[in-house]
């Protein structure tokens, strides 16, 4: 069976610091890969998406980049935080098939102090 | 671009039917989702629809669609303390990678 996991589950970064979270897939093979922020009373906001490795695509600009350095795996990361980047981060996986189901991690609770 | 309504809060008591509804924008809508979130957790499929069907029940759930108004309704019968939750309706285009796009999400309070 598929399993994903994300990392850390909670973190209190300084502004300015930088920021890695990182997703990795189990059991599925050429995965898209997702990274959403959910705010309240803002459902979920698609951050990036990837088809494939190296192959990244921003929905939004922002302060942050994602990564793909191999097939399951999905790296979101920063250079230097900002306060609006507090938020709750999670990343997902679908397949390729025609219904885009969606299978979400766990999340990433991020503040920035 | 594409847009996904929900209302932010509804409230029910135990043991009667929860009614969550969501519109959308896109036409080309060919799948349309429903997802659960419990409190600080990732979300969980509940069901899809395809986009060619009126109906579909699984167990307590019947999902509704108007494809004529753009309106998808998730229907919880006797519904739980369990089923209190953030419910997020989402549509599938028909375009490049298949986007699915999410709706602010429907909280859900059971009262028992």
């Amino acid at each position: 069976s598929q399993t994903i996991h994300q990392w850390p589950a909670t973190l209190v970064q300084p502004v300015g610091s930088p920021l890695s979270l990182e997703c990795t897939v189990e059991g599925t093979s050429n995965p898209n890969l997702y990274w959403y922020r959910q705010a309240a009373g803002r459902g979920l906001q698609l951050l990036f998406y990837s088809v494939g490795i190296g192959q990244i695509s921003s929905e939004v600009p922002q302060n942050l980049s994602a990564s793909r350095p191999q097939d399951r795996q999905f790296i979101l990361s920063s250079k230097k935080l900002l306060l609006s980047d507090s938020g709750f981060y999670l990343c997902a996986w679908s397949t390729n098939r025609a219904a885009n189901t969606i299978y979400f991690g766990e999340g990433s609770w991020l503040t920035v102090v | 671009g594409e847009d996904v309504e929900q209302s932010l809060f509804l409230s029910v008591r135990e043991g009667d039917s929860s009614v969550i509804n969501c519109t959308y924008t896109d036409s080309s809508s060919t799948y349309l989702y429903w997802y659960k979130q419990e409190p600080g957790a990732g979300l969980q499929l509940l069901t899809y629809i395809f986009s060619n069907m009126d109906m579909k029940q699984d167990q307590r759930l019947t999902v509704l669609l108007n494809k004529k108004d753009k309106h998808l309704s998730l229907r919880i019968a006797d519904t739980q303390t369990g089923d209190s939750a953030i419910y997020f309706c989402a549509e599938q285009g028909s375009k490049g990678y298949q986007k699915v796009t999410f709706g602010t999400g429907t909280k859900l309070q059971v009262i028992p």
